[in-house]
């Protein structure tokens, strides 16, 4: 069966400064992953997927997410972070209860928030 | 090109009340997900049209919720009667396929947020 756990359901940072948000994964298959945000007021939109090509990904917004299956984690950086990336950050594996290879099975969500 | 629209954004009825909720997927999409989150929880599944069918509703709470998508256009899900457990943000999602990853990238819309009194 597949779960996602996110460390942390607020991260604060510094605005410049990076950010890292972090996502372990279990998966009884090959995992395919995913990082969306939601900001306010709006629907979930993908930053970036791993699909089993490069493990290193890169997303809009210069975000980036690093696959290492020894870890299982999935976690998401930014070098510098700006004031509007403040947003709530879901990770997310396909798979688990429902369609099995179809559906998302989400994390708990983190929220970002960045001072200036 | 329109994306996943839900309507309404906010629901605010009282216990063993009715109410319906709507989304419209983006066009051509074949594949319509409903998703719930609860306060504080993390966003679950509920089920999966494949056009018209029900592919799976394996994630639907109790009988008390019936989600339709005539047409294989937009889809509708009903709470009948509502109960305070069931607040919380609705979301829908839609894809072209559901096989290959590349086109089963889901698109979400903003999400109906239902208050139960």
């Amino acid at each position: 069966a597949q779960s996602v756990t996110q460390l942390g359901s607020h991260v604060s940072v510094s605005e410049g400064a990076l950010v890292l948000l972090r996502c372990n994964y279990s998966s009884s298959v090959p995992p395919y992953l995913f990082w969306y945000v939601q900001y306010p007021n709006q629907g979930l939109q993908l930053l970036l997927k791993y699909t089993s090509a490069a493990t290193l990904v890169k997303g809009i917004n210069g975000f980036e997410a690093e696959f290492k299956k020894s870890e299982t984690s999935f976690h998401l950086t930014k070098p510098s972070a700006h004031m509007s990336d403040a947003a709530e950050y879901f990770c997310a594996v396909r798979g688990g209860r429902g369609s099995g290879y179809s559906t998302l099975t989400f994390g708990k969500g983190t929220m970002l928030l960045v001072s200036p | 090109e329109a994306g996943v629209t839900q309507f309404p954004s906010h629901s605010v009825i009282e216990k063993g009340q009715t109410v319906t909720l709507r989304c419209d997927p983006i066009s051509g999409h074949d594949n319509l997900y409903w998703y719930r989150r609860v306060m504080g929880k993390e966003i679950k599944f509920l089920l999966h049209f494949v056009k018209e069918s029900k592919q799976d509703e394996s994630g639907m709470p109790n009988n008390r919720f019936l989600a339709e998508r005539t047409g294989g256009t937009y889809s509708t899900l009903k709470v009948q009667p509502a109960e305070l457990e069931d607040s919380g943000v609705y979301f829908c999602a839609s894809s072209q396929e559901a096989g290959t990853i590349a086109k089963n990238i889901q698109y979400f819309g903003a999400g109906t947020r239902l208050s139960v009194l």
